[in-house]
């Protein structure tokens, strides 16, 4: 089965410190999204692409939170300086055209 | 308000049970609906979609009212592998997906 893979499966870092998260999308997929869990907000819309372009990041702190895709098999998000309050997982998501289709397992974030 | 909204749960009911999961949307020109089921510690995984004239899936159906606003999950003769969190999802447009917090469900022997 095709997936989508996301590194690192867990990341524990020290408030201050730069964090990146990466994904590779289906092969294929032309739409990648990133959305953060918690317990208190549930999945929330980070960020997404279509065809490598930013097309909304409204919903991401712009201060400390980037998002790229700096090629069709690669997107980063990346936290800096990281916070306790950005304590989440991570799911990256792909699909085709402008709907959702695959998360990836995530990445179990804490920041202390 | 959130843009979709679900029961709060926890749902605990027995092996063989039937239960029903409510959720509204406020967005009226969504298009798309959805039922995702997350394990504990899982990622997020498309149960089925919903669409106005009701879809079944074994012993799944999902219904859609548009007029009000809400779709429903029905489980039939539940299992103990039921047990999850059933994410309501509405699909916006503009490549918007918004999810549901979740309901929980615990079936229990």
């Amino acid at each position: 089965d095709a997936r989508v893979t996301q590194t690192p499966r867990h990341k524990v870092t020290e408030m201050g410190q730069e964090v990146t998260m990466r994904c590779q999308p289906i092969l294929g997929h032309n739409t990648v999204f990133w959305y953060r869990q918690t317990m208190m907000q549930g999945l929330e819309l980070l960020a997404y692409f279509r065809n490598r372009a930013p097309l909304d990041d409204s919903g991401m702190p712009k201060d400390r939170f980037s998002a790229e895709m700096p090629d069709a098999t690669l997107a980063t998000l990346k936290i800096q300086p990281s916070e306790p309050r950005d304590s989440a997982v991570y799911f990256c998501a792909s699909g085709f055209s402008a709907q959702l289709d695959t998360f990836g397992s995530g990445t179990r974030l804490t920041v202390v | 308000r959130k843009e979709v909204e679900q029961d709060p749960g926890p749902f605990n009911v027995p092996e063989g049970a039937t239960v029903a999961f409510n959720c509204t949307y406020s967005n009226s020109a969504s298009q798309s609906f959805f039922w995702y089921r997350q394990d504990c510690r899982k990622e997020p995984k498309l149960l089925m979609s919903v669409y106005s004239s009701g879809n079944e899936d074994g012993r799944f159906t999902a219904q859609l009212n548009r007029a009000s606003q809400y779709i429903s999950l029905l489980i039939r003769d539940s299992k103990l592998s039921d047990s999850a969190t059933y994410l309501c999802v509405a699909y916006t447009g503009g490549f918007k997906t918004i999810f549901g917090a979740g309901t929980r469900l615990f079936v229990k022997a």
